[in-house]
């Protein structure tokens, strides 16, 4: 079965600080993506990848950036935490376009 | 954006009873699917449809699709508490998904 990873299952950062979230997959896939779901809203699509190095922001990119330096690892980035990113934060894989989706278990990450 | 609309938002029901939920979106798409979500952890895939199919079957889950009315149903047969969750659909219209708010099932003994 294919894994991904999630770094921290729970993370409290304070305004201002730079966080870093990671993703690890491990079955080659091209795609990665990076999701933040709050109550009522569900899924909201941040950034995503369709190959290393390369990145496509989603409908919310804005205060966050991301990284892909190598296939199995896709990193989102908060350039500076804010109380409004207090979030559950999902990662996905998946193995090509039109492709069902692989999670990780989520980050839920509280900024104070 | 988010594209599809779970109906209803909770449905509660008793052990051995079906469940179905609703699943409306706006635009075209290459496929529609349906997730798992068990107490605020990571998404499970449940099942793929694709927008030239009209109905598929996985096990005790079988989901439609109407194009012509934008619309799909998730239907849970035989329903057991191990199903209690929150079940959400996505739509691929940009080989990325859009997923709606989900549907909370309370499954009770």
């Amino acid at each position: 079965d294919v894994k991904v990873t999630q770094s921290s299952r729970y993370l409290v950062k304070r305004t201002g600080e730079k966080v870093f979230l990671e993703c690890v997959q491990d079955m080659d896939h091209e795609n990665m993506f990076w999701y933040r779901q709050d109550p009522g809203l569900g899924l909201r699509l941040i950034y995503f990848s369709y190959d290393v190095k390369m990145k496509e922001k989603g409908d919310i990119p804005e205060g966050y950036s991301v990284s892909r330096e190598k296939k199995e690892r896709f990193s989102l980035i908060l350039e500076s935490a804010s109380t409004n990113q207090t979030s559950m934060y999902l990662c996905a894989s998946s193995l090509g376009s039109g492709d069902g989706y692989t999670f990780g278990s989520g980050t839920r990450l509280t900024v104070v | 954006s988010q594209q599809g609309e779970e109906d209803p938002q909770a449905l509660s029901i008793q052990e051995g009873e079906n469940a179905t939920m609703n699943c409306s979106y706006k635009t075209s798409i290459n496929n529609l699917q349906w997730y798992r979500q068990n107490s605020g952890r990571g998404l499970v895939h449940l099942i793929l449809i694709r927008s030239n199919e009209r109905e598929k079957h996985s096990g005790r889950l079988r989901v439609t699709l109407d194009t012509s009315k934008k619309s799909s149903s998730l239907l849970i047969t035989a329903s057991r508490a191990a199903d209690t969750a929150s079940y959400f659909c996505a739509t691929d219209n940009d080989y990325k998904l859009s997923f709606g708010a989900g549907t909370t099932v309370t499954v009770r003994a």
